[in-house]
């Protein structure tokens, strides 16, 4: 089976402008997580979805957004990109709300 | 309170040490303790993990001991090898709210060297 898979790996964006990140979770899973890895610190939580509505928001402006597809895939969406979004974004895969999660390879966001 | 602990920051461990990581909490609410490992360029994968009904879990090399009156677990590494050499991750996360988030450590950089 496939684990989770995250799209596109690398990124490279101008301040201001918009990104938008998907990941498909492992096949039967239905939440995905969304985090931001900032260099040399751990995951920060951003979203959880489950069965398509979002679950819960960690500490994180508006210009972040997400949503979860029927097929439970999902998609982060950030907007008016500023230089500290520089990142690497973790989507988070779990059968459940309160079962393991498992990680995809993240995408590594850079804001120029 | 929503605080996860971390030591030591970085650890140098010879071929076939132990390598010992902490992990000290807050919250006598959070009910799930996973250890995450991650190499460079990679997201974290899922090592093993442990609830606060038992004070130990073993897998293979890797164990997790847990103490509840002290809020405080651990990652011992076995026999460590240089293929262990990577950050280290704990967590700990509790349904609150109708969604469950991890709370992670800020990492331990671990190097086995040969």
């Amino acid at each position: 089976d496939a684990g989770v898979t995250q799209s596109p790996t690398h990124l490279i964006k101008t301040r201001g402008q918009q990104v938008t990140l998907r990941c498909s979770p492992i096949s039967g899973h239905k939440s995905v997580s969304w985090y931001q890895q900032v260099l040399g610190q751990g995951p920060q939580f951003i979203f959880q979805y489950y069965e398509k509505e979002e679950r819960g928001r960690g500490n994180f402006p508006d210009r972040f957004s997400a949503r979860q597809f029927p097929n439970y895939s999902s998609e982060l969406n950030v907007n008016a990109l500023l230089l500290g979004d520089s990142a690497l974004y973790l989507c988070a895969s779990s059968w459940g709300v309160n079962t393991e999660a498992f990680f995809g390879q993240g995408t590594r966001l850079t804001v120029v | 309170q929503q605080q996860v602990k971390q030591s030591p920051q970085s650890l140098i461990v010879q071929k076939g040490g132990i390598s010992i990581i902490n992990c000290a909490y807050e919250n006598t609410a959070f009910d799930y303790f996973p250890w995450y490992q991650q190499f460079p360029g990679k997201g974290p994968a899922l090592l093993i993990a442990i609830r606060p009904d038992v004070s130990e879990k073993k897998e293979g090399r890797f164990t997790i001991s847990f103490n509840k009156s002290a809020k405080q677990f651990s990652l011992h590494i076995m026999d460590s090898q240089p293929g262990d050499s990577a950050t280290y991750f704990c967590a700990a996360s509790m349904l609150s709210g109708g969604y469950n988030k991890l709370i992670f450590g800020a990492g331990t950089r671990l190097a086995v060297h040969p």
